[in-house]
């Protein structure tokens, strides 16, 4: 049974950083890729972050560009995104996932002074 | 930057028939993916790759494509249907991108 669970969340003042892991169990983590996604208070999905089964390829979305950092850890089937320079309009709930087809249940991230 | 475009609300009586539609210019050249999301939950696939349902997905769902736009369909609809529906693509580049949402509402 897949399972992942995210962590890492909490309050931080703009200008900061966190990151926020994602402990993934139940299938072979290094054969798939994986994804950061968030969700706005009361807002839609959004698509963050992507990196390759062996961690060589990584695709940001515009709005975080160089901001945000996805990695892995193969050897600890653990997923990673580096929150840098936080905006209030960061706040959200992040999600990892397995190749947009199985989800965490959110790790919440508020930014606010 | 790409756009997917969903109609915001639905209405549907139960056991009627509930049409959510995508459009986006690069779905003829790219995958469509349906997510189905109930408050405080994480979203689930419902449909992937334009028409295939995942397993324990109930058979009332469904995905058609026909050039720039695809179709959820629910058929029958249920009272536990009620929820927001996000479809998801790629552009050509391969940057992902999720629709802007439609409620589905069951009167």
């Amino acid at each position: 049974q897949v399972q992942l669970v995210e962590s890492g969340g909490g309050v931080v003042q703009p200008g900061r950083s966190l990151r926020l892991s994602c402990a993934a169990s139940g299938f072979n983590f290094t054969s798939h890729v994986m994804h950061w996604v968030r969700q706005a208070p009361g807002k839609g999905l959004e698509w963050v972050a992507m990196i390759s089964f062996d961690g060589r390829k990584k695709y940001n979305s515009d709005s975080v560009k160089d901001r945000f950092t996805i990695s892995r850890d193969n050897s600890k089937n653990t997923l990673y995104v580096q929150l840098n320079s936080l905006r209030p309009e960061d706040t959200a709930v992040y999600y990892c996932s397995r190749s947009l087809a199985d989800w965490g249940q959110g790790t919440l991230v508020t930014v606010s002074s | 930057s790409y756009e997917l475009t969903q109609p915001p609300s639905v209405s549907v009586s139960p056991g009627q028939t509930a049409r959510i539609t995508c459009s986006g210019h690069a779905l003829p050249k790219r995958y469509a993916y349906w997510y189905q999301q109930k408050p405080g939950q994480a979203p689930v696939l419902v449909i992937f790759q334009d028409t295939e349902r995942p397993s324990g997905i109930p058979e009332r769902f469904s995905g058609s494509t026909s050039g720039t736009t695809v179709t959820l369909t629910i058929s029958g609809v249920q009272a536990e249907d009620e929820a927001d529906y996000y479809c998801q693509s790629a552009d050509t580049t391969g940057t992902y991108v999720f629709g802007t949402g439609t409620k589905v509402t069951v009167l």
